[in-house]
């Protein structure tokens, strides 16, 4: 069957660095994708990783590995506002997001 | 501002009523997507259109039926629900539904089955 893990939450520190893993098995593979959601929000898009390695846009970074099945979104210099649930979804060969329950980030001062 | 929205907001209904949810996207994308987000459950899609046309229906009840008249906009008919249904109902488009495009997702429809 068609899996994603996610640890469910993680406690983190203002101003420092939490590394959010990911684990997927799925029929196929298309790509991953993270999601950032506060509570009461939207989804909104992060990043998209369909190569191995790592992927940088500012204070947030995405690494991929196809052969572990394995994915972890890095979050540097953490702020208040980074508090949310971060989802990880992997697309299959039918082009449909396999979903993770989400990690909620708690950050604290 | 994400170019999806949602109404109502949120929506408290009666196992007897019928309503409906809307989603409209201002994105000129050709799919959307319903899901289901239940607290501390994975996302659960529910239906596609691609192109006006239902291409998913992931063994979803019957008392859920989705409209789609254009690719602009997309309707969730609900009727005698049961409570288990309450949750957060998401809508999302994006570019192709056969493509790894990015889904843009709207801010939900908290929806309450008394």
């Amino acid at each position: 069957g068609q899996n994603i893990d996610q640890p469910t939450e993680m406690t983190a520190t203002e101003g420092a660095i939490v590394q959010i893993n990911c684990t997927y098995q799925t029929s196929g593979f298309n790509g991953l994708f993270w999601y950032q959601q506060h509570a009461g929000e939207a989804p909104t898009f992060l990043s998209y990783n369909v190569l191995d390695g790592l992927e940088e846009k500012g204070r947030f970074s995405s690494f991929l590995s196809r052969s572990k099945g394995y994915s972890y979104l890095l979050l540097k210099e953490l702020q208040m506002k980074d508090s949310a649930s971060y989802l990880c979804a992997a697309m299959d060969s039918n082009y449909q997001l396999i979903w993770g329950a989400g990690t909620k980030l708690i950050i604290k001062p | 501002e994400t170019g999806v929205t949602q109404t109502p907001r949120h929506l408290v209904m009666g196992m007897t009523n019928k309503k409906s949810l809307k989603c409209e996207q201002h994105l000129g994308h050709n799919a959307m997507y319903w899901y289901k987000q239940s607290a501390k459950k994975p996302l659960e899609l529910m239906f596609v259109y691609n192109f006006k046309e239902q291409t998913e229906n992931n063994s979803v009840p019957s008392r859920f039926s989705p409209e789609c008249p254009n690719s602009s906009h997309l309707f969730l008919h609900l009727h005698t629900l049961q409570p288990e249904d309450s949750a957060l109902y998401l809508c999302a488009s994006s570019q192709d539904g056969q493509a790894t495009d990015t889904q843009y997702f709207g801010p939900g429809t908290r929806l309450t089955v008394l």
